[in-house]
């Protein structure tokens, strides 16, 4: 169980387009999804929590008009890249959290690398 | 100073050995302690969840935590070239709260 998925795995896209990246919760309902952010050999850097049916809480210097989140099921969240630039290439990740009460577990996600040119 | 210090490594070990990792934190509001495996170009992998002060088996993993000290440790005993990977400790002072994550111990343990 507990099992999320992240589509797609890798992506490249040229300077100023757009990308969206999809996490699924696949077995269980995901009341709060995380979007972290993780450089090579680094941690992961959490970018915003959100919450099915609000607005996302972003992390302090996160761009809220960059990221765009959207929480619109319990099985859903999307991180929409805008405009990309070469130095929004990283490793994203997505968690999920249960919506069980006192579950303080976060499942994530494998990941999606993007490069942008 | 950051919130939860974690030795990058990397740390190399024989087949068979035991390994301690550990994670000190300053902020003592944390009560939910959490260790991570991630192997490389994928997303993190819960191995281990404590509340509070104590320890916690699974297997061959153990993971202590001490909250007077501020320290936590993950063992792994009769460690497998299977366990080579990154071990992120996290932490958070609620149940429903963010993850603090350390910097990850590279681990590699050869045959």
């Amino acid at each position: 169980g507990a099992v999320v998925s992240q589509h797609p795995s890798w992506v490249i896209c040229k300077s100023g387009t757009s990308v969206k990246i999809e996490c699924r919760s696949l077995d269980f309902q995901a009341t709060t999804m995380f979007w972290y952010r993780q450089f090579p050999k680094q941690s992961l850097m959490l970018m915003a929590t959100s919450n099915e049916g609000s607005k996302a809480t972003y992390e302090q210097g996160v761009e809220k008009d960059k990221f765009l989140i959207n929480h619109a099921s319990l099985t859903l969240s999307t991180l929409t890249v805008t405009s990309a630039h070469p130095e929004d290439s990283s490793f994203y990740i997505c968690s999920a959290r249960s919506g069980t009460s006192g579950r303080i577990e976060q499942y994530f996600g494998p990941g999606t690398r993007l490069t942008v040119t | 100073q950051k919130e939860v210090e974690q030795d990058p490594g990397p740390l190399s070990v024989p087949e068979g050995a035991i390994v301690s990792l550990n994670c000190t934190y300053s902020n003592s509001a944390f009560q939910y302690f959490m260790w991570y495996r991630q192997y490389s170009r994928k997303g993190p992998e819960l191995l281990m969840y404590t509340y509070s002060s104590g320890n916690k088996e699974d297997g061959r993993f153990t993971a202590q935590v001490d909250k007077s000290s501020k320290y936590i440790s993950l063992f792994i005993r009769d460690s497998q070239p299977s366990d080579s990977a990154t071990y992120l400790c996290a932490m958070s002072g609620t149940s429903y709260g963010k993850l603090t994550f350390g910097q990850g111990t590279i681990l590699t343990v050869h045959p």
